[in-house]
């Protein structure tokens, strides 16, 4: 099955600068890559996603690439904000199925 | 409702008890997805519905463990004999169909303490 790797586990960012979190995933029929964020005691919120046939996304100061290649995809979020703070979750589809990262929990320092 | 609804919200209960839990997707969405996350930890399949097909319940931990699915809507997770490893949040989701493109929405889930 398929095998989702999540890196850093926590990233601590002053306010205004960039977090960047790299997922690996183990199975090249994965074809579809979403993320979500996840506050604390919420709903896991899908915040941007990318298909296996797209390079790169991006959606305001939120981008995703996509290495098929190498299998690895990366999010990118951009001037980060204390909202920003979150557990941030990578996951792969294979068919029906996703298969998620350990998640990264991301701290904004004001 | 627009999102995915699940209930209850928190659920106490002693080992050695049986719990369900209910999850309604949203409507007109087929395919449903039970997700256990431990504390601090990803999400983990446990079953997979999609409209009448048999379910895929290959995530699905130990024979304690059943969901069923009626009227291709509503689905309820049964968990039997509860066991402290058991504690978890019980994430629900749905898609439109198993489309290659259709993203996941997820329920609040239902945080279970086993004592």
């Amino acid at each position: 099955g398929e095998n989702v790797e999540q890196h850093p586990s926590t990233l601590s960012v002053q306010e205004g600068d960039s977090a960047v979190i790299k997922c690996t995933y183990s199975d090249s029929a994965s074809n579809y890559f979403p993320w979500y964020k996840q506050e604390l005691g919420k709903r896991p919120q899908l915040i941007i996603d990318i298909r296996s046939n797209v390079g790169e996304k991006k959606d305001q100061r939120i981008a995703v690439t996509l290495n098929k290649t190498a299998k690895h995809f990366s999010l990118h979020i951009t001037e980060t904000q204390p909202e920003d703070s979150a557990v941030y979750f990578c996951a792969a589809r294979n068919d029906y199925k996703l298969s998620f990262g350990a998640g990264t929990t991301v701290t904004v320092r004001a | 409702g627009a999102g995915v609804s699940q209930s209850p919200s928190n659920k106490v209960t002693e080992k050695g008890k049986d719990v369900e839990l209910r999850c309604d997707p949203i409507s007109g969405h087929t395919a449903l997805y039970w997700y256990r996350q431990s504390l601090g930890q990803g999400l983990e399949f446990l079953i997979y519905f999609q409209g009448n097909s048999a379910p895929d319940k290959s995530g699905l931990p130990s024979d304690r463990f059943s969901a069923e699915r009626t009227g291709g809507s509503v689905s309820t997770l049964t968990i039997q004999r509860t066991q402290q490893e058991d504690s978890a949040v019980y994430l629900c989701a749905s898609s439109m169909d198993r489309g290659l493109w259709q993203p996941q929405h997820f329920g609040d889930g239902t945080r279970l303490s086993i004592l």
